[in-house]
């Protein structure tokens, strides 16, 4: 009953290569969000989507582009990969209103592109 | 924009003794303030957050809006401390995205 999961865990593609990371959630939350974290640790917010509809897009290559078929999943495509894309990705989700609007992550898919 | 800066990568203290963690943030408004808390092999979980104003696992954590900070302390530190932290911020109601800091590792040795 794992509250936010994403697929897979683990992923080693070539460059040039076209993959996807899965996201859902069973929390009932209507915004949901994609993080990066890099080789330093960083952080950083990709998207956020609240009810299926793009809020945030924080400057990201056009090769990523999140999917949201419904509001409990939200998934990450990524075209064209370059070794730079390397890193740890969080998927989250959060309540978009009301005085707890915490955000739960994901275990994280750690992307290795060789 | 909004900035969180932790200027400690590396944080490695003696079981017992007192830690802080540093966050400082930039934000001219009113922002929530957040830690979160990433344990070796684990997902990044909610450790407090300023609203509560509550103790979890020991630490606590006050939002200083005169010196623009929200440091984390714990009394006495414990082996099962030792993780990866990070500081987080966003704007305040309406706004959703929480801007992190780069994080510290803390490492508590026996």
């Amino acid at each position: 009953d794992t509250a936010v999961s994403q697929t897979p865990k683990y992923l080693v593609t070539q460059m040039g290569n076209d993959k996807s990371i899965k996201c859902e959630q069973n929390l009932g939350h209507d915004t949901m969000y994609w993080y990066k974290q890099d080789s330093k640790k960083f952080l950083k917010i990709m998207f956020s989507y609240n009810n299926k509809e793009l809020i945030i897009n924080e400057t990201v290559p056009n090769r990523f582009s999140p999917k949201s078929p419904d509001k409990a999943h939200l998934n990450l495509h990524i075209n064209s990969l370059e070794l730079g894309d390397s890193a740890v990705y969080f998927c989250a989700s959060s309540q978009d209103i009301g005085p707890r609007r915490t955000a739960f992550f994901g275990q994280g898919t750690r992307l290795t592109v060789v | 924009a909004q900035r969180v800066t932790q200027p400690e990568k590396l944080l490695s203290v003696f079981k017992g003794a007192p830690v802080e963690l540093k966050c400082n943030y930039s934000y001219s408004g009113s922002p929530e303030l957040f830690w979160y808390v990433q344990y070796s092999r684990q997902r990044l979980q909610l450790l407090l957050r300023h609203i509560s104003r509550e103790s979890i696992k020991g630490f606590t954590a006050d939002l200083n809006k005169g010196e623009t900070s929200f440091h984390l302390k714990k009394p006495f530190a414990q082996e099962e401390d030792s993780a990866m932290y990070y500081c987080a911020l966003r704007r305040g109601q309406g706004a959703q995205k929480l801007v992190f800091g780069q994080g510290t590792r803390l490492t508590i040795n026996p």
